[in-house]
């Protein structure tokens, strides 16, 4: 059973370069997100997705792009990295929400560091 | 709009003595609520959540949560604390209004240690 898988696990970027951190999932899920955590923050929203096609910006969805061509994958793009995108960032994803609102699985993380 | 506070950064406690993690939400309409538990360098786990009725909800690992509409509170709690407990944990809000699929408010966590 894979879950949510991202990857890379860790990544040093220099400011200024771009990358594309992959995340899919096996179980079938509709919704799909990104968030960062950072100390003392907690978690923050930065993109989501409802279905295949469908993004959304969440709470923090600056210097971040992403897209949805399949119901299992949602890569998040940091188009120019800058020192503040330096986090730890988590996939998540579950069924759609409604009334049979469950539980959200999260992947593994991805720790970025931009020098 | 939604929110979750968890207003203590840290919370200590002896094995096999009881704990309580404190959380309080915000939300326009009736919320979903949920907790979460992260040990270093691991994605969150579900514990468990409150959809509606019992306001008394039990999960795994002995955790239970206590949802108090009047207060806004969702405290976790377990009876009898064990060292292998110790990680940090989440308290999460949805309102059950909200378009958007499952978009989940997180507070800023508590570290909960529980020492011999």
């Amino acid at each position: 059973n894979a879950g949510v898988t991202q990857t890379p696990k860790f990544q040093v970027l220099k400011t200024g370069q771009s990358m594309t951190l992959q995340c899919a999932q096996d179980m079938n899920h509709e919704y799909m997100s990104w968030y960062r955590q950072d100390p003392g923050m907690g978690l923050r929203l930065i993109h989501y997705s409802v279905g295949a096609g469908i993004t959304d910006q969440g709470e923090v969805p600056n210097g971040y792009n992403v897209s949805r061509s399949t119901t299992e994958d949602f890569p998040l793009r940091l188009l120019s990295a800058a020192p503040s995108q330096t986090s730890v960032y988590f996939c998540a994803s579950s069924y759609a929400g409604g009334s049979n609102t469950g539980e959200l699985f999260f992947g593994e993380g991805s720790r970025l560091t931009v020098l | 709009a939604q929110s979750v506070a968890q207003p203590e950064d840290q919370v200590n406690v002896a094995e096999g003595n009881p704990l309580t993690v404190k959380c309080t939400y915000s939300v326009s309409g009736n919320p979903y609520l949920f907790w979460y538990v992260q040990y270093p360098n691991r994605g969150l786990q579900f514990l468990l959540k409150y959809i509606t009725g019992d306001n008394l909800v039990k999960g795994s690992y002995g955790f239970e949560a206590e949802f108090n509409k009047s207060q806004t509170s969702f405290h976790l709690k377990k009876p009898s604390a064990l060292v292998s407990d110790s990680a940090l944990y989440f308290c999460a809000v949805r309102d059950r209004l909200t378009g958007g699929g499952n978009k989940l408010t997180f507070g800023t966590g508590t570290q909960l240690k529980v020492e011999l």
